[in-house]
């Protein structure tokens, strides 16, 4: 069956300081792959997702994430944090065999603080 | 504003009660969603519809009835609710084509004390 683990509960940088947010997924074959994240009392925000193509995706807010397959990771990455920055941030999977990204699994999440 | 919204945001109920969590997307999707997110932060599907049909059905148990009056409503009723009920219920929206992903409401905390 399909997973996704974020190995980091809870990540603490200062602002300004690199992050970097780490996915691994368990699937045969190369699946879809999103990052999304969730600010207190809202949605969640599509930040940057891959289909296939380039391994380095370009996504809102200055994020990036790289795809690599024989390591079967997903990392979100930004050189420089802002205090806005602040916010839970999930994984996910989706299924090209389905047809569809619509049916997505979620890891767990990385909830991130920034320190002024 | 064009966006999916889900009412109540909060729900405090006791156990046995029947609830129901209402969601309405103006986006234009014919795909809506229900997730639930529960206490460890996992967000997995539990169902789908499309043009008022239901096309996913994960294992949910038969207390949870999704009701889709047209295309843009997805309301999830809930009969005799337990204390494993309490999570974070979100609702989304898509169009049923490849690569369209889904926009999710803010979530409704749903507390079954």
């Amino acid at each position: 069956a399909q997973s996704v683990t974020q190995p980091d509960i809870h990540i603490t940088v200062s602002e300004g300081a690199s992050l970097e947010l780490r996915c691994n997924y368990s699937y045969g074959a190369t699946p879809y792959l999103f990052w999304y994240v969730q600010s207190p009392g809202q949605g969640l925000q599509l930040l940057l997702k891959y289909f296939s193509g380039d391994t380095l995706v370009q996504g809102i807010k200055g994020f990036e994430a790289e795809f690599k397959r024989s390591q079967s990771s997903f990392n979100l990455r930004k050189p420089s944090v802002h205090w806005s920055d602040a916010a839970e941030y999930f994984c996910a999977v989706g299924y090209p065999g389905s047809g569809s990204a619509r049916q997505l699994t979620f890891g767990s999440g990385t909830q991130l603080t920034v320190l002024p | 504003d064009t966006a999916v919204s889900q009412t109540p945001k909060y729900l405090v109920t006791q156990m046995g009660n029947d609830k129901s969590i209402k969601c309405e997307q103006n986006l234009g999707h014919d795909t809506m969603y229900w997730y639930k997110q529960d206490s460890k932060k996992f967000l997995k599907i539990m169902f789908s519809y499309n043009n008022k049909e239901l096309i996913i059905n994960e294992t949910v148990p038969n207390r949870f009835s999704p009701k889709s009056p047209d295309k843009a409503h997805l309301n999830l009723h809930i009969n005799s609710l337990e204390l494993g009920d309490s999570a974070v219920y979100f609702c989304a929206s898509s169009l049923l084509e490849l690569g369209q992903l889904p926009t999710f409401g803010s979530g409704t905390r749903l507390t079954v004390v």
